[in-house]
């Protein structure tokens, strides 16, 4: 299993402002995630943070907006840069490794825009 | 592609009542699928998982699932809900270790 924790847990930020989300793992990782859950949402995969290489990201979002960094196999940063109040959501880290068999989540950090 | 449906956005239950919340799927292959539930403020909790095998899983706290590969479904039951269960459900498929595609989510309420 793994055990993950986010930083920060919650936070409040004017619009155009940019917050980084750190996401720490207590294990060495393959795979890392960043999903974003909206209000009264499902959750939606923005990335996948690949180690030593760009992210991959999926339809909808874009490096620009979501900068993503994986300097290691247990740490990621997911930045959402000039944020408006869409952005108001919560963001999830996730891991996953094939021999684990399911994807663990972080608590997960609450972000409003003003 | 994967995709989930999950065709019941709230369902209200009594305590005590039993449970049923409908999952469906669409996958290109072997569908490896989850169940996870957020109580509020909290992150997502593993209730179980199905990749092959029996196709009735049991999971924690009570819960049990049934993979219907015919109906593409995978829907998530308790015989006896506590109030402690009211919480936000969500279906998921996705290969293990890798992305998970997630339903809509049902929100169930339970009444006193």
């Amino acid at each position: 299993s793994a055990v993950i924790s986010q930083k920060p847990s919650r936070d409040i930020c004017q619009r155009g402002t940019s917050l980084t989300i750190q996401c720490q793992v207590d294990s060495q990782v393959t795979m890392m995630f960043w999903y974003r859950q909206q209000p009264g949402q499902s959750l939606t995969l923005i990335a996948t943070a690949n180690q030593g290489s760009e992210a991959t990201y999926e339809s909808g979002f874009v490096i620009d907006k979501f900068p993503i960094s994986r300097p290691n196999l247990t740490f990621s940063t997911l930045t959402v840069s000039n944020m408006s109040p869409e952005d108001s959501s919560i963001y999830l880290c996730s891991v996953a490794e094939p021999s684990y068999n399911e994807q663990f989540f972080g608590p997960g950090t609450r972000l409003t825009v003003l | 592609a994967q995709s989930v449906t999950q065709p019941d956005i709230h369902i209200t239950v009594s305590e005590g009542a039993s449970l049923e919340l409908r999952c469906n799927y669409s996958y290109g292959a072997t569908p490896y699928l989850f169940w996870y539930v957020q109580s509020p403020g909290q992150g997502l909790q593993l209730l179980l998982k199905y990749f092959s095998g029996d196709t009735l899983v049991q999971g924690i706290k009570g819960f049990e699932a049934e993979f219907k590969r015919s109906q593409s479904s995978f829907n998530l039951r308790k015989p006896s809900v506590h109030w402690s269960d009211a919480a936000e459900y969500f279906c998921a498929v996705g290969p293990p270790g890798n992305k998970l595609t997630f339903g809509g989510g049902t929100r169930v309420l339970v009444k006193p």
